[in-house]
């Protein structure tokens, strides 16, 4: 199975900074990795698929990068409603896995 | 608009069964796969099973092969997940999600979950 992991595994951070989520897989996965954010008590939602792909609705200040095994999530100037958990995914092969998970909280 | 909307949830024993239902609507439900994705209180997610759009593939999950079933039924935009010989650790929120392909894919579209239980 390919082990998906993230860090740091949480993060404290103000409005409007810019805050940088990696990713890493245990092996290459070309650029098949998605991005979700997590809110509490809420289903998870779709922002970057294909490691570098914005989905539709999402704001700009969102971008992914990375391909191989090494992958980042940055948000360019977080906002309030940005304060979440964030998972990476790989849907190269199956088992499809999923990172564990950073929780953004505020400072 | 796209909306998934789970059912079939509850408290149910160690061994018991349990079906899940997931019905989906504003998008041409036999053209999509479609996975079950839990998550166990306070933990992260957790991919379950898929199915192919036409249903004639599927995959598991380890922790799951051989008790659970995904199954759909297209005449009625319908998802299914037969849950047998449940465990405690089986205790979460399942979600349904649309694929837009199971390999090369992502999950766009969620379900609302529903809660599975498993205790004596």
């Amino acid at each position: 199975d390919i082990q998906m992991t993230q860090s740091p595994s949480s993060l404290s951070a103000s409005v409007g900074d810019r805050v940088t989520i990696t990713c890493r897989a245990s092996q290459s996965i070309s650029n098949y990795l998605n991005w979700y954010q997590q809110k509490p008590g809420k289903a998870p939602k779709l922002l970057i698929y294909a490691a570098s792909s914005l989905q539709s609705g999402v704001p700009s200040r969102f971008s992914g990068s990375g391909s191989g095994t090494d992958f980042t999530l940055t948000i360019s100037s977080l906002q309030p409603e940005d304060f979440a958990t964030y998972y990476c995914q790989q849907s190269f092969t199956t088992p499809l896995t999923f990172g564990g998970g950073i929780k953004v909280e505020i400072k | 608009e796209v909306q998934l909307l789970e059912s079939g949830g509850g408290l149910v024993q160690p061994g018991g069964s349990l079906r899940l239902s997931c019905a989906g609507t504003g998008f041409t439900f036999s053209r999509y796969a479609m996975s079950w994705v839990r998550q166990a209180p306070g933990k992260g997610l957790e991919w379950v099973s898929a199915i192919s759009g036409s249903g004639d593939s599927t995959y598991y999950a380890d922790s799951v092969k051989g008790r659970f079933t995904i199954s759909r039924d297209n005449s009625k935009n319908t998802l299914y997940l037969q849950m047998n010989s449940l465990r405690a650790e089986d205790t979460a929120v399942y979600y349904c999600a649309k694929n837009l392909a199971i390999y090369g894919g992502y999950f766009d579209y969620w379900g609302q979950g529903t809660l599975v239980t498993v205790s004596s």
